[in-house]
């Protein structure tokens, strides 16, 4: 199957400070990619969609200021969290689909912050 | 938005049983895939199945679209089974085919 890494796999942060977390696709060209927030013992809650040259599309109740999404290119997009506070910490995974639409996709291994 | 349901919440098992996990969904969907999410978090992809019977070694999965369920049978089932099991469909007209997950089934294998 196709490969998705994100980088850093766990960070921990002051409350205040800025983190970025990368997914690339390594094997393949993402056109659309996709940001999920995971807490514990919960289900996956999409955040965002990420498309390559255009602005991210965001769910509803999600802070675009305060998640901000690049995808800059095919194979990269990044996710930053700006002035993280404690309720930010959580399981991050970002995901990209191979093909059209409806495509399967696949999961990066997921970043856990942790907010001081 | 569309809801997805799966049953049932926990199982735990003896090695070398069988079980069967269900996912009801209450829309038509376009995708229709089952993960495992194991200890460390990673979501391994089992199946994308939005229709149809699959089989891949122990594990096999039957998705009848008209009747919005899809089933995942494992079989003769090892300690590494353990973790979370998802599942994520696609609705018609979702833009850009975002997945959207059933609060998952949490299976432990006793050896």
């Amino acid at each position: 199957g196709a490969v998705v890494s994100q980088h850093p796999s766990r960070v921990i942060c002051k409350s205040g400070t800025s983190v970025k977390i990368e997914c690339r696709s390594l094997d393949f060209q993402a056109t659309t990619m996709f940001w999920y927030r995971q807490f514990p013992k919960k289900s996956l809650m999409l955040m965002a969609t990420s498309n390559e040259g255009s602005k991210a599309t965001y769910e509803q109740g999600v802070e675009k200021d305060k998640f901000l999404i690049n995808h800059a290119s095919l194979t990269l997009s990044t996710l930053t969290v700006t002035s993280a506070h404690p309720e930010d910490s959580s399981f991050y995974i970002c995901s990209a689909s191979v093909g059209p639409v409806y495509s399967e996709q696949f999961f990066g291994p997921g970043t856990r912050l942790t907010v001081l | 938005g569309i809801q997805v349901e799966q049953s049932p919440p926990d199982l735990i098992l003896q090695e070398g049983a069988n079980s069967t996990l269900r996912c009801n969904f209450s829309d038509s969907v376009n995708n229709l895939q089952w993960f495992h999410q194991n200890p460390w978090g990673q979501l391994i992809n089992l199946f994308y199945i939005p229709s149809g019977t699959k089989q891949n070694g122990r594990l096999s999965a039957t998705t009848v679209a008209t009747e919005r369920y899809s089933l995942l049978y494992i079989s003769s089932s090892q300690t590494t089974d353990s973790g979370v099991y998802f599942c994520a469909v696609v609705t018609g007209g979702t833009s850009y085919g975002k997945l959207t997950f059933g609060q998952g089934t949490i299976l432990t294998v006793h050896p």
